[in-house]
């Protein structure tokens, strides 16, 4: 069974870079695209991205001027960077794992950032 | 904005049947997939490719689709089902994934 536990700072203020880890336990690493969603308080969910494991990337156009991620196959850890963030930043980030087409099977447990001076 | 709309609430009487729909125009090239979010907690499989359960989901949930609309049907809904619901699918050139803004599901 695949677990993924994810670690970052929870507060930011304006201007500064968001940074989340996730490790992946168990199961397939390289058979999945490894994606960052987010959710602001109250609202919906946002696709941020993903990364595949030879380092593919896939970028929302709505932030790809501002989003790295990366990832570390040897630790089985991907990571996401969200630069100049503000408060429209804030929400929870989930880090999950994409299978094909829209079947998103896991997720992490989720990370609130709140962006405030 | 989403490419994909839903209604934001439903109710439904306890052991109805409810559907929630969610439209847009790439769902008539790319699968829709249905999650279900509990406050708190992170989202959750129900449905993926229009109409497939993942093991564990009980089968009073499916799901279908018809043009541009695909719908999460729910056969006998118990309380534990009131929660949010969120259909997915790719936008209209592929290449980027978009979530329905939510439907909120009561059930009284």
């Amino acid at each position: 069974q695949v677990q993924l536990q994810q670690w970052g700072a929870g507060l930011l203020k304006p201007s500064e870079t968001l940074s989340l880890t996730c490790a992946v336990y168990g199961g397939s690493f390289s058979g999945y695209y490894w994606s960052w969603i987010r959710q602001p308080p109250g609202k919906g969910l946002e696709w941020i991205g993903e990364i595949n494991h030879s380092g593919s990337t896939n970028y929302n156009s709505s932030l790809k001027s501002r989003v790295t991620m990366s990832i570390e196959t040897s630790k089985n850890h991907f990571s996401l960077k969200l630069s100049s963030v503000t408060a429209a930043d804030t929400a929870v980030y989930y880090c999950a794992g994409r299978y094909y087409a829209s079947r998103v099977d896991y997720w992490g447990q989720g990370t609130l950032v709140a962006v405030s001076s | 904005s989403s490419e994909v709309t839903q209604d934001p609430a439903v109710s439904v009487a306890l052991g109805q049947t409810v559907r929630i729909t969610c439209q847009g125009d790439s769902l008539r090239t790319y699968y829709a997939s249905w999650y279900q979010q509990k406050p708190g907690q992170a989202p959750f499989l129900v449905i993926y490719g229009n109409n497939n359960r993942p093991s564990g989901i009980p089968d009073r949930f499916s799901g279908s689709t018809s043009g541009n609309t695909a719908s999460l049907t729910i056969t006998g809904a118990q309380a534990e089902d009131e929660a949010d619901y969120y259909c997915t699918s790719w936008d209209s050139r592929g290449t980027r994934l978009v979530f329905g803004g939510g439907t909120k599901l009561t059930v009284l």
